[in-house]
């Protein structure tokens, strides 16, 4: 089993709905969860981070962590053009970030 | 804040070739990783440091693969006897480590290496 899973791509979405995306992660210990967006050719650009249940939210995007679960999600409200991109799930061990394989969105105009 | 700075952005080389990476973390930050990246993957873990101090390796990682950190500020990633099988992105990130907590991990922009 891979630390990180991400639920299989890609994404595609229309211009100004939602988009959602899912991860799971293995390690019951983990306390910090993080997603990062990635161009193509790019690197990646962190989006968001959480620490606790629930949800949190910045401008159009809303995390949700479930511990109990082993459950992170990312929403992107009112897709834009500019959100196409990978996503990628990161999960805090001992030392390092593990990362799943990544989500690619495509928002259609 | 400058960001975390990569050289060089692309290297071509021939099969059996080494190459040499390097990095410039965040001033301020005290933790340094190298990750790589193939295309459809996410970033695979390769090794980190604690100021100077070289603390964990990937098990998946090759005694090809070399990484310093003098001084604790930047760092380097050498690649021996270069394979086909090395072709990726290499990327390195930084982060603040201290009582307070764990700051997220910033990327630079990649070394994108291809092997010939």
């Amino acid at each position: 089993q891979k630390e990180v899973e991400q639920n299989s791509g890609p994404l595609s979405v229309p211009e100004g709905a939602i988009a959602s995306l899912n991860c799971t992660y293995s390690d019951r210990g983990s306390q910090s969860f993080f997603w990062y967006r990635q161009y193509s050719g790019k690197s990646p650009e962190l989006i968001m981070f959480i620490y606790s249940n629930g949800d949190k939210e910045d401008g159009r995007f809303t995390a949700q962590l479930n511990k109990a679960s082993q459950y992170v999600s990312l929403l992107i409200r009112d897709s834009q053009p500019s959100d196409s991109a990978t996503y990628l799930c990161a999960v805090n061990g001992d030392y390092k970030l593990s990362f799943g394989a990544g989500t690619t969105v495509t928002v259609r105009a | 804040d400058t960001g975390v700075s990569q050289n060089p952005r692309h290297k071509i080389t021939k099969r059996g070739q080494n190459v040499t990476f390097r990095c410039d973390p965040i001033s301020e930050h005290n933790r340094l990783y190298w990750y790589r990246q193939t295309l459809g993957q996410g970033p695979e873990f390769l090794t980190y440091f604690q100021n100077e101090a070289q603390l964990e390796k990937s098990r998946l990682l090759s005694d090809r693969f070399s990484a310093e950190r003098p001084k604790g500020s930047f760092s380097t990633l050498e690649i021996q006897r270069t394979e086909q099988g090395d072709s990726a992105m290499y990327l390195c990130a930084s982060s603040l480590v201290s009582q307070g907590g764990h700051s997220p991990l910033h990327f630079g922009n990649g070394t994108r290496l291809t092997v010939t």
